[in-house]
């Protein structure tokens, strides 16, 4: 089967850099992808890796790594507007449906 | 262009009502998917339909029932609804190319089940 493991909360400092992981066993692998998710919203796509190393989008970037199943959402410069929950996604073996992660809630202080 | 749309944006229901969520897309989408997320939790998936003219279950099926009634429509229906049906119900349309995959998700039905 597969499964998705990530933590559950972050805390972090406005301004500051924050890393949020992603470990996740699939038996077919067809990329890993991140969404962001505001209290009271709905999800919305963040980033996308097929292959291995960084992708860069303004302040966020996402890695992965297939041979250690592992990637993780790199936030910079943090604005009090990150303060989400974010949420790692892998298709299954039949790459017809996507499995999520529980998501990790970041908290922002100023 | 409106993207993924949901009707109705909240319901209350009492024990053993029936009722359809509706949702359309209007990116030309094959693939459209119902997810339910409860409080401080990720999302699960219900139903989803990788094209027009088939469905599949996702990992919590029970209790739910979906058409996809063309390739822009794909409904949700709870036949006798429980309290333990009480959530946010998102629907998504999912583009997949080589060098992306997106899943883009309506605003979601937040459903109450007295």
């Amino acid at each position: 089967g597969q499964s998705l493991e990530q933590p559950s909360e972050v805390t972090a400092v406005e301004g500051a850099i924050v890393q949020i992981n992603c470990t996740y066993q699939t038996s077919g692998f067809y990329g890993l992808s991140w969404y962001q998710q505001h209290d009271g919203g709905a999800p919305t796509f963040l980033s996308y890796n097929a292959l291995d190393g960084l992708e860069e989008t303004g302040r966020f970037s996402s890695f992965l790594s297939r041979s250690d199943s592992y990637g993780y959402l790199l936030l910079q410069e943090l604005q009090m507007k990150d303060s989400a929950s974010y949420f790692c996604a892998v298709r299954d073996q039949s790459a017809s449906k996507i499995i999520f992660g529980s998501g990790t809630r970041l908290s922002i202080r100023p | 262009n409106a993207g993924v749309t949901q009707t109705p944006k909240f319901q209350v229901l009492k024990t053993g009502q029936s009722m359809t969520l509706q949702c359309a897309q209007d990116m030309n989408h094959n693939s459209m998917y119902w997810y339910r997320q409860d409080p401080g939790m990720g999302l699960r998936l219900i139903y989803y339909s990788a094209s027009e003219g088939t469905t599949d279950k996702g990992e919590v099926p029970n209790g739910y029932n979906v058409s996809r009634l063309n390739k822009r429509e794909f409904s949700l229906r709870l036949e006798s609804a429980a309290p333990s049906q009480t959530s946010v119900y998102f629907c998504a349309s999912s583009a997949r190319t080589r060098s992306t995959d997106t899943q883009y998700f309506g605003p979601g039905t937040r459903l109450t089940v007295l």
